[in-house]
Formats: structure tokens, sequence, C-alpha cells
């Protein structure tokens, strides 16, 4: 089955750093994902776009505190110099096999 | 910067139908709108992202989610830089945030790289 899969919570503190994961399902290795950050309130907003190889493609505008990597079938976002704005919902997104699938998504805490 | 503005949401009665619109803006010289696969993406009230369907840039191709296949139809209008979702049988459970999203191929479904702000469809009787 097509899954793909996100903790529900993370934290870390101000100015600190934090590496999210989402992992997908056995046999989906060479898939690329998607990652959007949705503030409170807000609508989502494109990061990144991750391939396999880790190679990843920022939005423009997205500053370099945040960077993308790949192992196996995890697909990380790590987000350094933590701000109290980068509090907000984080959704992975993937596609494939005539479908298109979002984590359930990692709520980050700034403490 | 794209910039993508949905119109059309509302307040139904279990079973009616409503049509939503987006129009997309702001591309940059030759790459335009008609390049491009669009997606409807929606969100509970409190709950996460639910992907509902999407378009190839041709219109020729539309995939859905399982859970509105049947009941949803996506277009494109092309020379109105617009796409559209036709939901019929609505249901309490339908009653969403939809957000219209830019994908960043010509193919469905690919990465979305792009949202709208959103519409608001309440099934309510």
């Amino acid at each position: 089955q097509f899954l793909v899969t996100q903790s529900p919570s993370a934290s870390a503190s101000l100015g600190g750093s934090v590496k999210l994961t989402c992992t997908l399902s056995s046999g989906h290795r060479s898939y690329a994902v998607a990652w959007h950050q949705q503030q409170p309130e807000k609508a989502p907003r494109f990061l990144m776009r991750i391939a396999s190889d880790g190679g990843h493609e920022k939005a423009d505008g997205i500053p370099d505190r945040f960077s993308g990597s790949s192992s196996g079938l995890e697909r990380h976002l790590t987000i350094s110099g933590l701000q109290f704005d980068d509090e907000a919902d984080y959704y992975c997104q993937t596609w494939g096999s005539g479908i298109l699938l979002f984590g359930g998504g990692t709520k980050l805490t700034v403490l | 910067e794209v910039q993508l503005l949905e119109s059309g949401g509302g307040l139904v009665q279990p079973g009616e139908s409503l049509r939503l619109a987006c129009e997309a803006s702001g591309f940059k010289p030759g790459l335009d709108f008609r390049i491009y696969a669009m997606s409807w993406v929606r969100q509970a009230p409190g709950k996460g992202l639910e992907w509902v369907a999407a378009i190839s840039s041709s219109g020729d191709d539309a995939v859905f989610a399982e859970s509105v296949r049947g009941r949803f139809t996506m277009t494109r209008d092309t020379p109105r830089n617009t796409v559209y979702l036709e939901m019929e049988s609505l249901t309490v459970a339908d009653s969403a945030v939809y957000f219209c999203a830019k994908i960043m191929s010509w193919e469905a479904p690919n990465a979305i790289d792009a949202w709208g702000q959103g519409a608001l469809v309440t099934v309510s009787s």
C-alpha cells in the first residue's frame, strides 16, 4: 500500500535546529516528495521538492535555513536557526500510480 | 509569482451540487498556465490536507481520490486560465476548505508548488 508517514509533533528551541522526517512505504524508495508549510489560519506554502538522491529544489524566497535530504525511504526537512515564525504544520506530499498523497502532517512547536 | 484565486464556495444541503472555480495568474513569460497540471486539495476543520483531484496540462487526463470518484469532476478552460471542480451528491463529509494548487509539471499528479487561499464549502441541513 502506498503510504506517507510523519510524526504528529516535534519541538525545538528558538535558535536551534529540527529535522522533520517523512517516511515512504516499502517499495517506493525512488519517489520524490514535496514539503509544505502551513502556519495557523493560513493556506499551505510550498517549501521544496526533494528527490530520492537528496537533491532538492526550493521555492523562491525560502531561506537557506531550510534544507532537504534523503536516506532510503526517508525524506527530511531540516530547519536551522529556528524562529517563532517557523511554528507551523509541515506536510510531506508525494505522488505516483495516478494518485497524490499527503502525510498526516507534523506540528512543529518552537520553545 | 503565481496567484490562484478560488471562488464558488458556500453553504449547501446534503445531496446538492456546487462548482468551484480557480483563476490562475502571474506566470513568468513563456511559462504560462497551459503547460502546468493543476489540482484541488481540501482540508476539513482541524484536520490535515487531503488530495481531491488533479488534471493534466492538456485537460485530457483527470484523476480523483477514491472518496470523491464518480461524484466530482475536474475540468480546465485554458483561454480563461481557470480550472473548475464540479461537486455532486455532496455529503457532510465533504465540508472543508478547498484549495486550488498548481503542479510543477505538465502531468498529474506531481509535486504541488503553489497554493490558493482556499474556498470554504459547508454541507449542512
